[in-house]
């Protein structure tokens, strides 16, 4: 079956770095995404890989391994506003998106 | 960049009436749309899959005489919650997917209300 897996909750400090890791077993891989969710809204897109390597976007940077089946968003100079949840989703061989469960990120002062 | 609309953003209805509820693309055509229902602290839950002018391609579980939907054009997908109940209730979100485009983009959800 497919199946992905990241951490259902991480607690953090403002100004802070954080890794949030997602490993995945998927049929195919075409992708992997990183979208951020705040409560009662839908996602939005954080980044996308399909190659190895890190993808840098401002204070956010997405890794990934095809190899290992892993990847993760790395969060920079974390902000009060970034509390949020987390969804890792990977595009499978019929380009559908598997989802994450989530991982519900929350800053402290 | 791409903007999909959903319309309405909150609807209440009484348990046993349908609800329609729109996706539209605003700046570029969609020829596939997906439709995800998201109940609290819990993750997306894909329903379905629409290719314009074809029928929908729903998920296990899902009932597709329940959930209508409707992809006449490239701009404009429809979910109809028929015979509603409050099991119901729950925060559906459209998503498009536009020719070589990897990228999805999604819709601000409609948080559907069955009293």
């Amino acid at each position: 079956g497919q199946n992905i897996d990241q951490p259902t909750e991480m607690t953090a400090t403002e100004g802070a770095i954080v890794q949030i890791n997602c490993t995945y077993q998927t049929s195919g891989f075409n992708g992997l995404f990183w979208y951020q969710q705040h409560a009662g809204e839908a996602p939005t897109f954080l980044s996308y890989n399909v190659l190895d390597g890190l993808e840098e976007k401002g204070r956010f940077s997405s890794f990934l391994s095809r190899s290992k089946g892993y990847s993760y968003l790395l969060l920079k100079e974390l902000q009060m506003k970034d509390s949020a949840s987390y969804l890792c989703a990977v595009r499978d061989s019929n380009y559908q998106l598997i989802w994450g469960a989530g991982t519900k990120l929350i800053i402290k002062p | 960049g791409a903007v999909v609309s959903q319309h309405p953003s909150r609807v209440i209805c009484k348990s046993g009436t349908s609800v329609k509820i729109e996706c539209r693309s605003l700046d570029f055509q969609a020829t596939t749309m997906f439709w995800y229902r998201q109940f609290p602290k819990q993750s997306l839950m894909l329903m379905a899959t629409s290719n314009e002018g074809s029928k929908a391609t729903y998920e296990q579980g899902v009932e597709k005489d329940k959930f209508l939907i409707n992809h006449a054009s490239l701009t404009l997908s429809t979910l109809t919650v028929t015979s509603a109940h409050p099991e119901d209730s729950s925060f559906y979100i459209c998503s498009a997917r536009g020719g070589a485009d990897y990228e999805q983009y999604f819709g601000p959800g409609t948080r559907l209300t069955v009293t």
